[in-house]
């Protein structure tokens, strides 16, 4: 889990496993983004999921998000080395503007 | 996908210098931001601007800071003086709208300040 951890925690899986990130969140919101980012870049949108959403699907990502409690999870099935990368979840605030951004999570997908 | 710029890439200074740090943002888009992402910490937002105007800060956005967009040209941050904390990468962010819309990063200026 991502939320309220200020430093980056680590994951290390083969190629062709699956694998859940978690995050939980402080403050409502109605729309979770999940954002990788590649070594030296910065972060790109991967999926946002919505309230009305519980869950969403893009490719080989999943993310769910359960507003009750607070907390959302981005899935990747069969994972691949090109996965390798940080992956962060973010909110927003009630104005809208502001992300809000999780530690993240570095994940290390080897051959 | 569209593309955020930033300038320099890299910047070394002197504490106490000012420095300056550029963002060509996506060209339709009327929302920028701010963010500063120390090594290994989590990315924190500093500051969004829309219209000519700061419209939100974070306590980090220090009295030493200031943003401006002249005339539809570069989003600039500006530190004067830096201070050895400021030290981090900068990331400069754009969206159409400032609802709850993707926000789309640059490459991050990264600045060490000595």
């Amino acid at each position: 889990s991502q939320w309220g951890e200020e430093n980056l925690q680590a994951l290390s899986i083969q190629e062709g496993e699956d694998v859940t990130m978690n995050c939980s969140y402080k403050t409502y919101t109605t729309v979770v983004h999940w954002y990788r980012q590649d070594s030296g870049r910065g972060p790109a949108l991967i999926i946002l999921i919505r309230s009305n959403e519980r869950e969403k699907r893009s490719g080989r990502l999943r993310a769910t998000l359960d507003t009750s409690s607070q907390s959302s999870s981005l899935s990747i099935t069969a994972a691949q080395c090109e996965d390798t990368a940080v992956y962060f979840c973010a909110t927003n605030n009630n104005a809208g503007a502001k992300l809000t951004f999780g530690g993240g999570t570095r994940l290390t997908v080897r051959p | 996908g569209p593309k955020v710029l930033q300038i320099p890439s890299h910047q070394i200074i002197d504490m106490g210098q000012m420095v300056t740090l550029n963002c060509d943002p996506v060209s339709n888009h009327l929302y920028f931001y701010w963010y500063k992402q120390i090594l290994g910490q989590q990315m924190e937002f500093l500051v969004n601007f829309y219209n000519g105007k700061v419209m939100e800060k974070s306590k980090l956005f220090k009295d030493q800071f200031s943003v401006e967009r002249p005339d539809g040209s570069y989003f600039t941050l500006k530190i004067q003086p830096t201070a050895l904390e400021d030290s981090a990468v900068y990331f400069c962010a754009s969206s159409q709208t400032g609802f709850q819309d993707t926000q789309y990063f640059g490459p991050g200026t990264r600045l060490l300040v000595l």
